[in-house]
């Protein structure tokens, strides 16, 4: 299958800082991208789309200010938690898709812990 | 809304075979998953099933659909411990967009 990686896989950070994560696929060109967020013992709740070239499509009650989305490339995907607090601190996973109606394929996931 | 339920834990013996159930309530899925994560790491799609279908064997996995009821359930044959997972079942479903909405995720627990 598509394998799609994370980076970092996780990262400590100062509230109030911001921290970048990537989403690569590796080896297939993404035309979608979707970014996750995962509680402890929780199922992933979906927070935004992103189409290559386009702005993301945020899902309802995730504020787009603090969570940046570029999809600058048909392989990259990066979401930047600003000004960071520790009730953001989760587990980030992003998928990759060939286009919309097509499987995703899921990323090992970014653990983010905000001190 | 759309909605995924599945029971949270589920513990059976090495060699068994465990039964993971899931609910779903859109009538319009077009696709339902199974999906495997283990602990600190992402999703591993483990097989699927088409909404026009009842059944779909690959090895040890066994999976049914019943529409009618809206009940998918996922059957690992000769239980490992390296099974011990959690597991989640999410329906692809048109709401506005094609979405794939999860359950919270079924906790496999195999004692050797």
């Amino acid at each position: 299958g598509a394998v799609v990686s994370q980076h970092p896989s996780w990262v400590i950070c100062k509230s109030g800082t911001s921290v970048k994560i990537e989403c690569r696929s590796l080896d297939f060109q993404a035309t979608t991208m979707f970014w996750y967020r995962q509680f402890p013992k929780q199922s992933l709740m979906l927070m935004a789309t992103s189409n290559e070239g386009s702005k993301a499509t945020y899902e309802q009650g995730v504020e787009k200010d603090k969570f940046l989305i570029n999809h600058a490339s048909l392989t990259l995907s990066t979401l930047t938690v600003t000004s960071a607090h520790p009730e953001d601190s989760s587990f980030y996973i992003c998928s990759a898709s060939q286009d919309l109606d097509n499987e995703q394929f899921f990323g090992p996931g970014t653990r983010l812990t905000v001190l | 809304g759309e909605d995924v339920e599945q029971s949270l834990f589920l513990s059976v013996r090495e060699g068994d075979s465990s039964v993971i159930n899931c609910t779903y309530t859109d009538s319009s899925s077009t696709y339902l998953y199974w999906y495997k994560q283990e602990p600190g790491a992402g999703l591993q799609l483990l097989t699927y099933i088409f909404s026009n279908m009842d059944m779909k064997q690959d090895q040890r996995l066994t999976v049914l659909l019943n529409k009618k009821d809206k009940h998918l359930s996922l059957r690992i044959a000769d239980t490992q411990t390296g099974d011990s997972a959690i597991y989640f079942c999410a329906e692809r479903a048109w709401t506005g967009g094609f979405k794939t909405i999860f359950g919270a995720g079924t906790r496999l627990f195999v004692k050797a």
